[in-house]
Order: structure tokens, then C-alpha cells, then sequence
């Protein structure tokens, strides 16, 4: 069974309208860890986000939020103002004690930006 | 420390030729991964170290693949004998050990096997 689960595969927005990506996960750990990384064209996956299980308040950094909510096993990102720069594949990825704290990783969701 | 490094950007090999890759992690890191990722998928796991020790790796690695981090610093990757389903992008990552803290990840190196 899939354990992140991305169900979009892409997005296509005109430059400044808000965009949100999904991320639900499964997990029976009562501890755990939910990242997003960024991938732009160049490849480097960048970390934008760590939550614990332990915290649901949502998280805003600029025009970047997160909505994460353990009732239905989402962990959101929200770009407000989209720009062209933020065009990219976007994974989210969760980490559990019982698989030693690797990643376990989405399929992503490649973000467009137009013009 | 400028981050994690990984050795070569690209490599273009022949299909049967032996090719290592380079990793090298954030100083202060322990725990070193090895992913795999091929065009329009999410990164596949394939092995990790915390310090010089392998704890893990995947059951979908060949016997052909091989990794080592003889001194809890930096890592090789080995492909021996390589095909053609070998090209993908080999991501190196760094952590601290346990889950509250995130990887970080080199720029990978992008195999091409011809």
C-alpha cells in the first residue's frame, strides 16, 4: 500500500494565482515526520518543510504555507502568488520510527507556472 | 561547509564497464543515503550508513550495486558491470541520525548507459 500519496500529477496555473498540493499519508506510528522538497529543473531536491506528528499548527513562510491535519492524513502546500520560479516537481515525503526514520517518498507533482 | 557534493555530475558509459560515484556529506552529518530516481518518478531508496556502518539496503538493489563509507565520512557507489535500465540520476543524502531532522541532498549524478 502506498504511504504518500501525491494524487495529483500536475498542475498548470497562470503566474499569481494561489495553487495548493496535496499530500495524504499513512502511517501507525503515533511518531513520525512530514517533509516537502522542492525539485527544480537543475535537479537538487530542496527541503522546504519538517512537521512532527506532534504538531498540527499550520506553517506559513512567505508565500509557502502547510496545512497539515492528522484527522484526515494531509499534509498540504499552498503557494499564495505563484511565480514563474516556483515551476518544479514538488514531493512530499514521511519519515517513521518504524522504518528507522527513512524517507518514504510521493510520487510528486510537477508544478507549472505560466506566464 | 557548502553542503553535500557528489561526484561525477555526469557519467556516460558503455553497458558491461564499471562505474563509482562520489558522495560527500555535510561534516557534522551520520547517516548518509543512496537514492536512485529516473525521469518522473520520486527518489527509490537504496541503501544507507549511519557512520561507516550499511544498516540497510533495499531488496531491489542487484548484487551489482555496491557501497561503502570506509570512514564514516564520505561514500562511493559502485555499479558493476553496468545496463542500460542503470540510467537514472543517483542522489546522495545527509542527516543527523533519527527522524527530526531533515536530508539534505547533493546535486546527484546523472548516468547514461549506452
Amino acid at each position: 500500500a502506498q504511504k504518500v500519496t501525491q494524487a495529483q500529477t500536475e498542475i498548470s496555473v497562470v503566474e499569481k494565482e494561489d495553487v495548493t498540493l496535496d499530500c495524504v499519508y499513512e502511517t501507525r506510528d503515533t511518531t513520525y515526520y512530514l517533509f516537502w522538497y522542492k525539485q527544480p529543473p537543475s535537479g537538487e531536491l530542496v527541503f522546504l518543510i519538517r512537521r512532527n506528528s506532534f504538531d498540527e499548527q499550520n506553517e506559513i513562510s512567505g508565500r509557502y504555507s502547510w496545512n497539515f491535519q492528522k484527522s484526515t492524513s494531509s499534509f498540504n502546500f499552498t503557494i499564495t502568488a505563484s511565480q514563474v520560479v516556483d515551476s518544479a516537481v514538488y514531493f512530499c515525503a514521511l519519515s517513521e520510527v518504524d522504518s528507522n526514520y527513512q524517507l518514504i517518498w510521493g510520487a510528486g507533482t510537477k508544478l507549472i507556472i505560466k506566464p | 561547509d557548502t553542503g553535500v557534493s557528489q561526484d561525477p555530475r555526469h557519467k556516460i558509459t558503455k553497458r558491461g564497464q564499471n562505474v563509482t560515484f562520489r558522495c560527500d556529506p555535510i561534516s557534522e552529518h551520520n547517516r548518509l543515503y543512496w537514492y536512485r530516481q529516473t525521469l518522473g518518478q520520486g527518489p527509490e531508496f537504496l541503501t544507507y550508513f549511519q557512520n561507516e556502518a550499511q544498516l540497510e539496503k533495499s531488496r531491489l538493489l542487484s548484487d551489482r550495486f555496491s557501497a561503502e563509507r570506509p570512514k564514516g565520512s564520505f561514500s562511493t557507489l559502485e555499479i558493476q558491470r553496468t545496463e542500460q535500465g542503470d540510467s537514472a540520476m543517483y542522489l546522495c543524502a545527509s542527516s543527523f541520525v533519527g527522524g527530526n531532522t531533515e536530508a539534505f541532498f547533493g546535486q546527484g549524478t546523472r548516468l547514461t548507459v549506452v
